[in-house]
């Protein structure tokens, strides 16, 4: 069965950082491009980046609005998913989903973990 | 960046009922669209990819069409299970970029 469950959320003062994980199981992380995707309270889903498989050389993509903050990274063989988070606003308070892209020839998004909840507050 | 107008955006009905929402793309996405379903406090469910086919487990009810620009998300009898939040999703060009929902409600 294929599980994707995040963690590190929690209250953080404007400016400073947080490093979310995703633990994948059930599947060859490697084989998958992997997505973080947030959604702020009451609002819609907002895709952050994404990070390619390693036959594409896990490069990574990111949405402007993060590009100078956020960084994603993975280690394959900790069936493992992390988004850096530095310079955080309080606009960036939102629940974080890490989610799996199908490998079928499509990029859907097939899986999502249960989300992790971030609070940018002073 | 490619923008994803969703409508409505809230849709009232009623158990039985046939209901479409519809998606419409900045620029030609071809068909790669997908909707998810989201209900409060959970993660989006994938139901359909490639803006008509139904990704699996999803009920048979739930159907989705169109190419390009314009799309659509049909249930055809509504269950009680359904009432949720609808969004579409454009994978064409990076970024990916999702709709602002339907809330589809109990009438």
């Amino acid at each position: 069965e294929v599980q994707l469950v995040e963690s590190g959320g929690g209250l953080v003062q404007p400016g400073g950082s947080l490093r979310l994980s995703c633990a994948a199981s059930g599947f060859t992380l490697s084989d998958h491009y992997m997505d973080w995707v947030r959604q702020a309270p009451e609002k819609g889903l907002e895709w952050l980046g994404r990070t390619r498989n390693k036959a594409r050389g896990y490069s990574t993509l990111y949405a402007a609005s993060v590009r100078d903050r956020f960084i994603i990274s993975r280690h394959d063989s900790e069936n493992s998913l992390y988004l850096q988070m530095d310079s955080l606003k309080t606009e960036d308070t939102a629940v974080y989903y890490c989610a799996r892209v199908t490998t079928s020839g499509d990029y859907a998004l097939d899986y999502w973990g249960q989300g992790t909840l971030v609070t940018v507050s002073s | 960046d490619i923008q994803m107008s969703q409508s409505p955006s809230t849709l009232s009905a009623s158990v039985g009922d046939r209901v479409t929402i519809t998606c419409r793309a900045s620029q030609t996405i071809n068909k790669n669209l997908a909707w998810f379903q989201q209900k409060p406090g959970k993660a989006p469910k994938l139901l359909i990819y490639k803006a008509s086919s139904l990704a699996g487990g999803v009920p048979s009810r739930f159907s989705g069409s169109g190419s390009g620009t314009e799309f659509s998300l049909s249930i055809s009898s509504l269950q009680p299970d359904d009432f949720a939040t609808y969004s579409c999703q454009q994978y064409q060009d990076y970024p990916v970029t999702f709709g602002r929902g339907t809330t589809l409600e109990i009438k």
